[in-house]
């Protein structure tokens, strides 16, 4: 169980293009999901929490209007990176959180991120 | 203020060596919650174990045991007998309660088992 489906696992854009990348929980809902931005040899930088039903919760120094995030039901968030640039090219990960009633013991489970390179 | 530390960035041994990676870690909650991820050159970030800070009983998985001690304020994790399929970064994280489930992640540990 407790599985998380990210896609597309890696985009190849050309600058100014939008990008969308799509994070399913499968076999679990999630209220709570979160997206994450992981440079080279880096550590995972938390952007933004996605509550669903909700607007997302940005990370300070992230750009809402630059990364839009929808988490429209139980099982399914979205980012959208706009506009994209090559200085956003990056390696994004997107985790799902469990529950303690679900018996997932209120753990982040992640996804297999998107490599994204813009051109 | 919360923060993770690992101060290991890498560590290199041979099969069936033993290695412990180091993790410390500093919070004002009483109740807070400690992580163990691991990464493969794949990317997917794969969870191998949650403590909570009320529960300081050391676990053993198969070759992975975790060592808590809230005196320290450490949280590490020993393989033992490690095998090439260990290479990997491994992140300790942290998350306090009443902060949405948030992760506060360090900086991660690459291990590289060589044969």
């Amino acid at each position: 169980g407790a599985v998380v489906s990210q896609h597309p696992s890696r985009v190849i854009c050309k600058s100014g293009t939008s990008v969308k990348i799509e994070c399913r929980s499968l076999d679990f809902q999630a209220t709570t999901m979160f997206w994450y931005r992981q440079f080279p040899k880096q550590s995972l930088m938390l952007m933004a929490t996605s509550n669903e039903g909700s607007k997302a919760t940005y990370e300070q120094g992230v750009e809402k209007d630059k990364f839009l995030i929808n988490h429209a039901s139980l099982t399914l968030s979205t980012l959208t990176v706009t506009s994209a640039h090559p200085e956003d090219s990056s390696f994004y990960i997107c985790s799902a959180r469990g529950s303690e009633r679900g018996g997932l013991g209120n753990i982040q489970y992640f996804g297999a991120g998107t490599r994204l390179s813009v051109l | 203020a919360q923060k993770v530390t690992q101060a290991q960035t890498e560590i290199s041994v041979v099969e069936k060596e033993d290695v412990t990676l180091d993790c410390v870690y500093e919070t004002r909650d009483t109740t807070y919650y400690l992580f163990w991820y691991k990464q493969p050159p794949s990317g997917e970030l794969v969870f191998l174990i949650r403590r909570n800070s009320f529960d300081e009983q050391n676990e053993i998985s198969g070759r992975y045991s975790w060592n808590f001690q809230k005196s320290t304020s450490s949280f590490n994790f020993t393989i033992t007998a490690s095998q090439v399929v260990d290479s990997a970064v491994y992140f300790c994280a942290l998350s306090e309660a009443g902060q949405g489930g948030k992760l506060i992640f360090g900086q991660g540990t690459e291990l590289s088992v060589k044969p």
